[in-house]
């Protein structure tokens, strides 16, 4: 069965630093693979997905995750962090049947 | 732009009781989805729905849960007799289909079983 992992649960970063979360996938055929975002008290949005078009996806607010088949990965990075990303980042997998299986998530903190 | 909403946002209930959640899709949707986050969880799905009926269920989805999309535009999960441990947020989606089409959330109703 498809699955993903993200290493950390919680990352903190200072403001203008590289903010890097990891997402690796488990498949045997090709997924879908999604970052979403949660704000506090919100529902989750979408911030990117790899469709297979090309590798590196760029997303919303100046996010960008890149599609590696040799590692089974999907890290999402951003080269310089706001306040306002401080957020819970999921990243998620799904095939032709649409459901979507979520990672346990990634606090990002930020700090001033 | 279009969104997803749901009501009400915040539910508490009576173990045993029961309760219906409700959901708006985007209009021009065809696939519905219902996933659970219970507290410190990672978000698990529960069941889509696609031309009126459950096209699939996870194991949460036991009997005690239904859907239904009474009138073309809301979308319900019901959860008949609730259980202490049915507390979590519910979150609804909605998605056009067709691959990699992306799924798209509501707020979320947190429900919480006392």
């Amino acid at each position: 069965a498809q699955s993903v992992t993200q290493l950390g649960s919680h990352v903190s970063v200072s403001e203008g630093a590289l903010v890097l979360l990891r997402c690796n996938y488990s498949s045997s055929v090709p997924p879908y693979l999604f970052w979403y975002v949660q704000y506090p008290n919100q529902g989750l949005q979408l911030l990117l997905k790899y469709t297979s078009a090309a590798t590196l996806v760029k997303g919303i607010n100046g996010f960008e995750a890149e599609f590696k088949k040799s590692e089974t990965s999907f890290h999402l990075t951003k080269p310089s962090a706001h306040m306002s990303d401080a957020a819970e980042y999921f990243c998620a997998v799904s095939f032709n049947d649409y459901k979507l299986s979520f990672g346990a998530g990634t606090t990002v903190t930020v700090r001033a | 732009e279009p969104e997803v909403t749901q009501t009400p946002s915040h539910q508490v209930t009576q173990m045993g009781q029961e309760v219906i959640l409700r959901c708006v899709p985007i209009s021009n949707h065809l696939y519905f989805y219902w996933y659970r986050q219970i507290l410190g969880q990672k978000v698990e799905f529960l069941v889509s729905f696609y031309n009126n009926e459950i096209s699939e269920k996870s194991e949460i989805f036991d009997d005690q849960f239904s859907v239904e999309r009474p009138d073309g535009s809301n979308f319900t999960l019901k959860i008949r007799s609730t259980k202490l441990e049915d507390s979590a947020m519910y979150f609804c989606a909605s998605s056009y289909g067709g691959e990699n089409t992306e799924a798209f959330f509501g707020q979320g109703t947190r429900l919480t079983v006392v």
